[in-house]
C-alpha cells in the first residue's frame, strides 16, 4: 500500500529560526515528490518538485532534500517567518503506465511565533 | 501563471438541497482536473479525476450519483453535491493539470468551504 507519513504532526518555532520537516514514503514505482505549502482555509501552493535523480531542490528560503534510496524528504526552512505558518504536505506519485497516482502526507502543521 | 479559480469560496446550503462548485484554470487548458475533499486537521483526499469530454473517475468509496463531476471544456469543470447532508461538510478543492492525468504539476484552487445545515 503506497503511504506518506510526515513527521513532525505540529511544530512551533520563534521567528528567524529554521526548522526541517521530513517525508518518508513507500510509494512505488516512484515518479516524483512534491512539497506543498497550505494555509489554513486555502488551496495548496507548490514549493518544489523533485524527480529521482535529485537530491536538493531550492526555492528562496525553502530547501527540499530526496533521498531515493532510503525514500526520506525533507523541507528546509531558513530564517522563518510568520507568514511561514501553514501547513507543509507532501506529496509523492507514483507512476503506472501511463497515468500518475498520487498519495498525500497528512502534513506538518507549522506555527510560527514573534 | 498557473491560476485556478473556484467559485463559490463559501457556500451554506439546507439539507436535501443541491450545490454546484465550479473550479476554472484561468491561464492554461486543464486536461485533466481533480476534486479533494479535505476535512478539518487532515489531508487531502482525492474524490475524483476528470479528463475533458469524458466522465469522470472517481476513487473507491466516493458515491458518483451524489457528487457529479463535468468537465465539459479545458478550462472547466463541475462538481454537483446533491441532495447534501450536514456529513458532507467539508473544504472542497479542485486542482488543474496541462497534462494527461496529472503528469504534470498540478495547480491548486483556493477551495470552497460547504456547510449543510
Amino acid at each position: 500500500k503506497n503511504q506518506v507519513e510526515q513527521s513532525p504532526q505540529s511544530l512551533i518555532i520563534l521567528e528567524g529560526k529554521n526548522c526541517t520537516l521530513q517525508c518518508n514514503y513507500t510509494v512505488s514505482p516512484f515518479s516524483n515528490l512534491r512539497w506543498y505549502k497550505q494555509d489554513t482555509g486555502r488551496g495548496p501552493v507548490s514549493l518544489t518538485i523533485m524527480t529521482f535523480s535529485e537530491n536538493t531542490k531550492s526555492n528562496g528560503r525553502y530547501t527540499a532534500t530526496l533521498d531515493a534510496d532510503t525514500k526520506q524528504s525533507s523541507l528546509h526552512i531558513t530564517a522563518s517567518q510568520l507568514s511561514d505558518s501553514a501547513s507543509y504536505i507532501c506529496v509523492v506519485s507514483a507512476r503506472s503506465g501511463g497515468y500518475q497516482k498520487v498519495t498525500f502526507g497528512t502534513g506538518t502543521k507549522l506555527q510560527v511565533i514573534p | 501563471g498557473a491560476v485556478v479559480s473556484q467559485h463559490p469560496s463559501r457556500v451554506i446550503c439546507k439539507s436535501g438541497t443541491s450545490v454546484k462548485i465550479e473550479c476554472r484554470s484561468l491561464d492554461f487548458q486543464a486536461t485533466t482536473m481533480f476534486w479533494y475533499r479535505q476535512f478539518p486537521k487532515q489531508s487531502l483526499m482525492l474524490m475524483a479525476t476528470s479528463n475533458e469530454g469524458s466522465k469522470a473517475t472517481y476513487e473507491q468509496g466516493v458515491e458518483k450519483d451524489k457528487f457529479l463531476i463535468n468537465h465539459a471544456s479545458l478550462t472547466l469543470s463541475t462538481l454537483t453535491v446533491t441532495s447534501a447532508h450536514p456529513e458532507d461538510s467539508s473544504f472542497y478543492i479542485c486542482s488543474a493539470s496541462p497534462g494527461q492525468a496529472g503528469i504534470e504539476t498540478q495547480y491548486f484552487g483556493p477551495g470552497t468551504r460547504l456547510l449543510v445545515l
